[in-house]
């Protein structure tokens, strides 16, 4: 499995309080990304991160900020949660890949973490 | 723009019986075509992946796929179904050079009857 952890595994907070998740990696893989899992929705996208100190948007991205300044580490902040944040959280990597042979493509394979549940009272 | 759907949300099978599940894509460049699996409680584990190459995949526990551009299609078989196989299965597209990100399906939860 890839060194992926997340912390912590469950939270619960109230409406207004400020929030981090923190998603660290050991594979020293380059991307990193925040989703959040909803029923019916799948994974949506929130914040992504293509190097250190590089983030770009999701398509979920308000009410969330990130920062990375380390390889290792990216932080997942709700700056005032709202009860509509309340999810499962999941961390990814990657790292582009060539393939050879018979599987030449390039593809971007993301590792996922064990996920945050977090609930917002 | 890319986009992804899962033309089941549930499907239920007896064990030892095949599995099938489907999935439509839309992309504009030569996509990646991966299927996820969730366990209950559990994070992501990657099945199999599609990347230009053959277009028949193989992935890890008999599952696998076939892509048909003429169809736009990527759809899970898997010949004989097992009690462990019960989990959600995502399907998921990514556009090759330069996007970096994946686009989920809304998922298939498969049901194994005993």
């Amino acid at each position: 499995d890839a060194g992926i952890t997340q912390s912590p595994r469950h939270k619960v907070t109230e409406t207004g309080t400020p929030v981090t998740l923190r998603c660290h990696q050991t594979e020293n893989h380059r991307y990193m990304y925040w989703y959040r899992q909803d029923p019916g929705h799948g994974l949506r996208l929130i914040h992504y991160s293509y190097g250190v100190k590089d983030t770009d948007k999701g398509e979920v991205s308000d009410g969330y900020s990130v920062s990375r300044s380390k390889t290792e580490d990216f932080l997942l902040t709700l700056e005032s949660a709202t009860s509509s944040q309340t999810s499962v959280y999941f961390c990814a990597i990657s790292e582009f890949a060539v393939g050879s042979g018979s599987d030449r493509g390039s593809y971007n394979e993301q590792f996922f973490g064990p996920g945050t549940r977090l609930t917002v009272l | 723009a890319q986009s992804v759907t899962q033309l089941d949300s549930h499907v239920s099978v007896s064990e030892g019986t095949p599995v099938l599940l489907r999935c439509n894509y839309s992309s504009s460049y030569s996509p990646s075509l991966f299927w996820y699996v969730q366990h209950p409680n559990k994070g992501l584990q990657l099945l199999l992946k599609y990347t230009s190459a053959a277009t028949l995949v193989k992935g890890i526990n008999g599952f696998e796929a076939e892509f048909k551009k003429s169809e736009t299609s990527f759809h899970l078989t898997k010949p004989s179904a097992h009690m462990s196989d019960a989990a959600e299965y995502f399907c998921v597209v990514s556009e090759h050079f330069g996007n970096e990100k994946l686009t989920f399906g809304t998922g298939t939860r498969l049901t194994i009857i005993p």
